[in-house]
């Protein structure tokens, strides 16, 4: 168990730039979660993935956000024109698919600070 | 919609105190609960989890019980250590639901 893996860890970008960020779950791992979180605030819900299925967006997923999952394995994030309200900790997580209510696993998280 | 509560804070305690961090829910059903903690520079690790009531989830000396009449999940800890210091955060997942509802974390801090 290698644990989930995100990159990059920090990115800094100018307001308009379009940023992708990655993450690996952890292998056998077919369901993997985007959380996005503000400065002194808990995670907030993105999207999930089953395998390569997108099956749940949050109305906090802008038509600027897409995300992708093409293979059922690593996923991406991208956030096209970014404004300022974007600046915020990206977090993936990952779970096992059998059943309900499994624990989801986090990685460390992208930074993103749009100047 | 389904919401959790956490205590306010910072937090801060001197080594080998008692901890208690509040967390009450709101949801429909019968969530399963959890604990996570966050340390600087860091994702969200799982501490404790409880998928039903009266359960009592525990690691690393931490303990929450699952109390369905009092929608609650407190964290306790008998005596805390300088590298308990995290923010912590309470969550529930709704049976069958797939999206953690997170409650906006305590910082603690446990000074020597």
């Amino acid at each position: 168990d290698t644990g989930v893996s995100q990159n990059p860890r920090h990115k800094i970008t100018k307001r308009g730039q379009n940023v992708t960020f990655r993450c690996d779950p952890i292998s056998e791992h077919n369901r993997l979660y985007w959380y996005r979180q503000t400065l002194g605030q808990g995670p907030e819900f993105l999207t999930y993935f089953q395998n390569e299925a997108q099956l749940e967006k949050s109305r906090l997923l802008s038509d600027r956000f897409s995300a992708e999952r093409p293979k059922g394995s690593f996923s991406t994030l991208e956030i096209q024109r970014t404004e300022q309200g974007d600046s915020a900790m990206y977090l993936c997580a990952s779970s096992r698919g059998q059943g309900d209510n499994q624990p989801q696993h986090f990685g460390d998280g992208t930074r993103l600070s749009i100047l | 919609g389904d919401s959790v509560t956490q205590m306010e804070g910072p937090v801060t305690l001197s080594e080998e105190a008692f901890l208690t961090i509040n967390c009450t829910y709101t949801a429909t059903g019968y969530p399963s609960l959890f604990w996570y903690v966050q340390y600087p520079g860091e994702g969200l690790q799982l501490l404790l989890k409880a998928t039903k009531a009266d359960d009592k989830g525990s690691n690393k000396g931490f303990e929450a019980t699952y109390r369905k009449e009092t929608t609650s999940f407190h964290l306790e800890k008998g005596s805390v250590q300088v590298s308990d210091s995290a923010v912590y955060f309470c969550a529930l997942l709704r049976w069958g639901a797939q999206k953690l509802v997170f409650g906006q974390g305590t910082r603690l801090t446990i000074n020597p």
